[in-house]
């Protein structure tokens, strides 16, 4: 079965410092890959996505490249700011599954001033 | 464009009464939303897919009786946990999928906070 593996948190970091949020995938087709942002108390929203490998996703500074050789879809970030805290998902969605959605298990993300 | 409500957004209510949840798609047809659960700190558990017009689909661990979906229009489902107990407590996000560009996507509610008292 398909699954997403991230890497553990939570994260801290002060601001301006970069940011690196691993992700791996299983999957058996060709999935499409996402990262969500959850702020506090909220929903989630789509932050970027790819859809074929080699593709790269990018928004609001933040970007993440579909590697089907290493199955990674990393998230990166080269300046942080406070208002990044949140939780972060990695999540993919295989063809074959109907557009379900498999998440990994979030990273919590906090930035200092 | 591609908003997800859902109403309520807060509810408390006593153990063993049922409570309704409604998600609606604002700006577009979603033939398919799904709902998912969410524990503290952790992430999200899917609960069933919900398609326009017939039954919905539930994942494997999820009873059907006590979460009852509804999915009657193009822009609306509902799911009403019914005799609701402490443990039924938790976060609630629906998300309606989107056809657009060729890919599918999901945009999500901002979610339903359940406490049962």
């Amino acid at each position: 079965g398909n699954s997403v593996t991230q890497m553990e948190g939570p994260v801290t970091l002060s601001e301006e410092a970069f940011l690196t949020i691993n992700c791996t995938y299983t999957a058996t087709g060709y999935p499409s890959l996402f990262w969500y942002v959850q702020y506090p108390g909220e929903g989630l929203q789509l932050l970027l996505k790819a859809t074929k490998a080699d593709d790269k996703g990018s928004n609001k500074g933040f970007e993440a490249t579909y590697r089907k050789e290493t199955t990674s879809f990393h998230l990166e970030k080269g300046s942080v700011q406070v208002s990044d805290s949140a939780v972060y998902f990695c999540a993919l969605s295989d063809p074959s599954s109907y557009g379900k959605l498999t998440f990994g298990q979030g990273t919590i993300l906090t930035v200092h001033p | 464009g591609a908003v997800v409500s859902q109403h309520p957004s807060r509810v408390i209510c006593k153990s063993g009464t049922s409570v309704k949840i409604e998600c609606r798609s604002l700006d577009f047809q979603a033939t398919t939303m799904f709902w998912y659960r969410q524990f503290p700190k952790q992430s999200l558990m899917l609960m069933a897919t919900s398609n326009e017009g017939s039954k919905a689909t539930y994942e494997q661990g999820v009873e059907k009786d006590k979460f009852l979906i509804n999915h009657a229009s193009l822009t609306l489902s509902t799911l009403t946990v019914t005799s609701a107990h402490p443990e039924d407590s938790s976060f609630y996000i629906c998300s309606a999928r989107y056809h657009g560009g060729g890919t599918y996507e999901q945009y999500f509610g901002p979610g339903t906070r359940l406490t049962v008292t």
